[in-house]
């Protein structure tokens, strides 16, 4: 059974600039998570997708945004890419909504902003 | 912000021997789990231990937790050169059973563990 998956691995791009991150949950989920992992910050809560509808969002700015297709694959977009904005983004799938649900995550896309 | 803090933030042992890693926390929650990253790649799952659990096995790996002092720790037995990584652990705040989806992560203990 293929894991999480996200693409691209690495991404460069500019300050300025916007970044489309993707990711394809385990086969059966229904629910996709996205963390930032920046130096010296840990991981942070992003983002969190359910049944195609935001359920609950992470203490960042709108330029951080994403959206969920119909099957159950997710998108996050970084719009107007500050230096900070580089990290390891890492996306995670669950089977549902659940407390009991463990969170599957995926190899990351790192993105570097020059 | 980061509501889980580990201890010790860095662990050098030899092979053969045992580690273990602290967490604390701060609000209630539904469970907490137990991640593994190794050179900055992708988490991997390790234990999930709930609210209403004190003590958690799978294979070399213990998990305990203690509500009232909020705060769990991993036990990794007979560790192995390959055990070398970050560990995290991670709360999924809430109760009841509802759950909002966030794990909140702590800074991690970067474990070594020499041949």
């Amino acid at each position: 059974e293929a894991g999480v998956t996200q693409s691209p691995t690495h991404l460069i791009k500019t300050r300025g600039q916007q970044a489309t991150l993707r990711c394809s949950p385990i086969s059966g989920h229904t629910s996709v998570y996205w963390y930032q992992q920046a130096l010296g910050l840990g991981l942070q809560f992003l983002l969190w997708y359910d049944e195609g509808e935001e359920r609950n969002r992470g203490n960042f700015p709108p330029r951080f945004s994403g959206r969920q297709f119909p099957n159950y694959s997710s998108e996050l977009n970084v719009n107007a890419l500050e230096l900070e904005d580089s990290a390891l983004y890492l996306c995670a799938s669950s089977l549902g909504r659940l407390a009991k649900n463990i969170q599957y995550f995926g190899a990351g896309t790192r993105l570097s902003v020059l | 912000s980061q509501q889980g803090e580990e201890d010790p933030q860095a662990l050098s042992i030899q092979e053969g021997e045992n580690a273990t890693m602290n967490c604390s926390y701060k609000t209630s929650i539904n469970n907490l789990q137990w991640y593994r990253q190794n050179s900055g790649r992708g988490l991997v799952h390790l234990i999930l231990i709930r609210s209403n659990e004190r003590e958690k096995h799978s294979g070399r790996l213990r998990v305990t937790l203690d509500t009232s002092k909020k705060s769990s720790s991993l036990l990794i037995t007979a560790s192995r050169a390959a055990d070398t990584a970050s560990y995290f652990c991670a709360t999924d705040e809430g109760a009841g059973g509802t759950s909002y989806g966030k794990l909140t992560f702590g800074q991690g203990t970067i474990l070594t563990v020499h041949p």
